[in-house]
C-alpha cells in the first residue's frame, strides 16, 4: 500500500530564506509525485510533478523537488522565501496516471517578514 | 482553456436538508474527483467518475452519492446534513496519461 508523510504540519521561515517542506513515500513500484498549493479561499494547484523522468523537477514560483529513490523522499525547497509563498502545501504520489493519489496531511507554509 | 467550475461557491444548510453541488471539468478530460476538506480531517477523497461510471469511492457513508453526465460534468449530492458536513468540497478534473489533477475553486457547505 502506498502512503504519504509530510513532515511538520507548520513551517515558518523568513522572508529570503530557505524553504524546505518534507515528503516521504512509500510505494511498491515507481511512483508518480506531485506537490499542490493551496492558497486560502481556493482549490488545489500543481506546483511539480515526477513522473520517472529527470530526478530533480522545476516547477512554478521558482520550487523545485528532487526525487531520492534512497531515501524515498521528494522534498519541496525554494531557495529564497517570498511572503506571497505563504500557504498550505501538498504532497501526493499515486502507482500511475489511472490510478488514485494518495495525499499527505498538509504542510502551511508561514513566512515571517 | 477553461479551468474546473463548481458551483455554487458557498452555500448553507439546515441539518437535515440535502445539498447538491455540481462541478464541470476541464474540456476533454473525462474522470472527475470529489474531495471533501476539513480543518481536522485535511484532504479526504470521496469518489472518482470516469466516463460516467462510478472508478474508485472512499469511505464515506451512503449519504454522499455522485453521479457524471455523459458531458462529463458532475453532480454530488450529500443527503440528512449533519453538522460535521460542514467542509470545502473540492472537484478535480484529471488529464489522461498524465494523472495530472486540476482542481476547481471548491464549493464551500456551511451546515447549521
Amino acid at each position: 500500500a502506498q502512503s504519504v508523510t509530510q513532515l511538520g504540519s507548520h513551517v515558518s521561515v523568513s522572508e529570503g530564506a530557505l524553504v524546505l517542506l518534507r515528503c516521504n513515500y512509500s510505494s511498491s513500484v515507481p511512483p508518480y509525485l506531485f506537490w499542490y498549493v493551496q492558497y486560502p479561499n481556493q482549490g488545489l494547484q500543481l506546483l511539480l510533478k515526477y513522473t520517472s523522468a529527470a530526478t530533480l523537477v522545476k516547477g512554478i514560483n521558482g520550487f523545485e523537488a528532487e526525487f531520492k529513490k534512497s531515501e524515498t523522499s521528494f522534498h519541496l525547497t525554494k531557495p529564497s522565501a517570498h511572503m506571497s509563498d505563504a500557504a498550505e502545501y501538498f504532497c501526493a504520489v499515486s502507482l500511475g496516471s489511472n490510478y488514485q493519489l494518495i495525499w499527505g496531511a498538509g504542510t502551511k507554509l508561514i513566512i515571517k517578514p | 482553456k477553461a479551468g474546473v467550475t463548481q458551483t455554487p461557491r458557498y452555500l448553507i444548510k439546515t441539518r437535515g436538508q440535502q445539498v447538491t453541488l455540481s462541478c464541470s471539468p476541464i474540456s476533454g478530460h473525462r474522470s472527475v474527483s470529489w474531495y471533501q476538506q476539513t480543518p481536522g480531517q485535511g484532504l479526504q477523497f470521496l469518489f472518482e467518475y470516469f466516463s460516467e461510471t462510478q472508478r474508485n469511492k472512499g469511505n464515506f457513508p451512503g449519504r454522499f452519492s455522485g453521479r457524471q453526465f455523459s458531458n462529463s460534468r458532475s453532480e454530488m449530492n450529500v443527503s440528512t446534513l449533519e453538522l460535521g458536513d460542514s467542509a470545502l468540497y473540492l472537484c478535480a478534473s484529471r488529464q489522461d496519461y498524465t494523472g495530472e489533477l486540476f482542481f476547481g475553486e471548491g464549493s464551500r457547505l456551511t451546515v447549521l
